[in-house]
Formats: C-alpha cells, structure tokens, sequence
C-alpha cells in the first residue's frame, strides 16, 4: 500500500518553463490537495478537489492550475515558472473533512 | 479563509526540558489534528481531538482541547533529539473541505 506518492521528488526548472507535479493516491479518498512549504509560512494551500469531478482555489493558486484525473489522480501544473514558485510541493489527500490527512514526500522545486 | 493561529513560531529548548505549542481560532472548531513534520519529511499525523476539554495522551505527548474548543496544546515532557520537527495544528475545513494548517512551531533540541 503505497499511500500517497508524488513525482518528481526534486525539479529543477529555468524561469518561463512549464511543468506537471504529479500525485496519485491508493487509498481510495475523496477529496486531494495541493500545498506548498516555505520556511517560516507553514502549509499554503494552492488547489484543492473536494471529490472527482471537482477543483476549487485555496489561500494562493495564482501561477498555478490543477487537473483531477480521476479519483486517484490530482496533478499540479505550473505554465510558466517563476523564481517565486520555488518551494516544496506536497499533495495530500483524505477520505472527508473531519479526518486524517495523508501527505505524499513532497517535490522540491527550484526555478532559476 | 477561517485561519488558527499556532505560538510559538520557535522553540529551542535542552533535551529534557518541556515543551508547549499552542493553537488558537476566533471560533469554534468541530475538531482540532495535529501533525508532526521531522526534518526533510512530510507532514505525519499524531491525533485528531473532538470532544470539549478532551485530553489525549502519546507516550510524552499530552494533547488537549479547550473547554470553549476554541484552542488546543500540544505538550512534550521530557523532551527528547528524537522529538525535532514542526508540529502542525489543523482545523477542519467546514463545507468547503479546507485543510488549514497553522505556520507550524519549529521545535530543535540541544542534546
């Protein structure tokens, strides 16, 4: 049972190119998100799907958009990076809202 | 969004001393988590706490929920080198499904 599982786990990118974080989940779960890490600000929720078929903003998805495959799958698209997207990425994913959340490794994403 | 407030950002402290993060809301929360993320890792979660004035205990750990669950700790006795991350409080997110996480306090230890 692998859980949550994130590719890549490091990317480097050069300002202006694009790139697809992807996440996929085993466990069955419903609803998936979109975080990103940067020292001091804690856990900033980029996009989030509540349920397949469902995709909505969090606190900062400017630069950002995201695709809900399919119920294991939710993947993080970056059009055209920018040095400030340089961050760690984590998807997440749980069954409802009142439960435990499952976090994948994360990426670690550096634009230059 | 409804966010929850975590103090302190730091904490440095001697292996063997206590230690206490806390979690605020200007309102009341159905539940409170809380998470602990080691060094290089991903988020893991500890415990979810729901009732009013529920203590939950992990070993060292105490976790406790406020009577008004307005607010929650996290306290470590003893610590430990093992005990080293950030430790994240999460609110549920209501309708909307939110996940949101306080800043995190970062807790190193001297050993």
């Amino acid at each position: 049972n692998a859980g949550v599982t994130q590719t890549p786990k490091f990317q480097v990118l050069k300002t202006g190119q694009s790139m697809t974080l992807q996440c996929a989940q085993d466990m069955n779960h419903n609803s998936m998100y979109w975080y990103r890490q940067d020292p001091g600000m804690g856990l900033r929720l980029i996009y989030y799907s509540a349920s397949e078929g469902t995709t909505d903003k969090g606190e900062v998805p400017n630069g950002y958009n995201v695709s809900r495959l399919n119920k294991r799958e939710f993947s993080l698209r970056l059009e055209s990076a920018a040095p400030s997207q340089t961050s760690v990425y984590f998807c997440a994913s749980t069954t409802g809202d009142n439960t435990e959340a499952f976090f994948g490794q994360g990426t670690r994403l550096t634009v230059v | 969004g409804q966010q929850v407030m975590q103090i302190p950002q730091y904490q440095h402290v001697q292996e063997g001393e206590d230690f206490t993060t806390y979690c605020n809301s200007s309102t009341t929360l159905s539940n409170i988590q809380w998470y602990k993320q080691r060094p290089g890792g991903h988020p893991v979660f500890l415990i979810q706490l729901v009732k009013s004035g529920e203590v939950k205990k992990q070993k060292r750990l105490t976790f406790q929920f406020g009577e008004a669950k307005k607010n929650s700790s996290l306290h470590i006795t003893a610590t430990q080198t093992t005990d080293v991350g950030t430790y994240f409080c999460r609110r549920s997110g209501g309708s909307n499904y939110k996940l949101t996480f306080g800043k995190g306090t970062l807790l190193t230890v001297n050993p």
